[in-house]
């Protein structure tokens, strides 16, 4: 299995830019999450998902959006890239219960 | 939500055991304790969970207090590839779904 898979891994973006960070998991997982990790700090959470068609706000969400068609996707949408939003995003997936989180590996956007 | 605190950093000798700790004083009855570690440059990891008892896996053992306001996650025999920044979160698990992140504890073993 691939687990949870993150494209792309590195984007550089200019000011006012949009793009969409894809995310896929392949364990059937009900829960995606987003977070995003500045330089030296813990994670914040963005959006996350408890099923198809369902999302929620985490602690960071302005200037983002994200949508669940699907339950193996969970794409998350910069329209206006700033260069606050310069961080490494991961998405991760959980199953049901108390089930842990599973994470991928992270991509890397700087915004100039 | 229930909050955690932990450390800033620790350091640890190679080889000798490792005890994390991390206070949530907050926490409900409908919480469980999770921990994770993220290595340098890489995504977090799952270490361990628990909800009321001790539980060990093959990576590491969580020691939960009688009253659940603190817990402890237990290396027994630290290596150089555990240094890491080791977070510790309290998750509903029957409501929201939340995942919050503190700052961690960051953890350097010395060869």
């Amino acid at each position: 299995n691939a687990g949870v898979t993150q494209t792309p891994k590195f984007r550089i973006l200019k000011i006012g830019q949009s793009m969409t960070l894809q995310c896929a998991q392949d364990m059937n997982h009900n829960y995606m999450y987003w977070y995003r990790q500045d330089p030296g700090m813990g994670l914040k959470l963005i959006y996350y998902s408890v099923g198809a068609g369902i999302t929620d706000k985490g602690e960071v969400p302005n200037g983002y959006n994200v949508s669940r068609s699907t339950t193996e996707d969970f794409p998350l949408r910069l329209e206006l890239a700033a260069p606050s939003q310069t961080s490494v995003y991961f998405c991760a997936s959980r199953g049901t219960g108390s089930s842990p989180l599973h994470f991928g590996n992270g991509t890397r956007l700087t915004v100039t | 939500d229930a909050k955690t605190t932990q450390p800033n950093s620790m350091e640890s000798n190679e080889e000798e055991p490792v005890h994390l700790p991390c206070n949530h004083s907050t926490i409900s009855g409908t919480d469980y304790i999770h921990w994770y570690r993220q290595l340098p440059s890489q995504g977090p990891e799952y270490v361990i969970h628990g909800l009321t008892s001790n539980v060990n896996n093959r990576m590491a053992s969580l020691a939960i207090a009688e009253d659940r306001k603190s817990s402890t996650l237990i290396l027994h025999r630290a290596t150089l590839r555990d240094a890491a920044v080791y977070y510790c979160i309290l998750t509903k698990t029957n409501t929201g779904n939340q995942f919050y992140f503190g700052t961690g504890t960051s953890l350097t073993v010395i060869p």
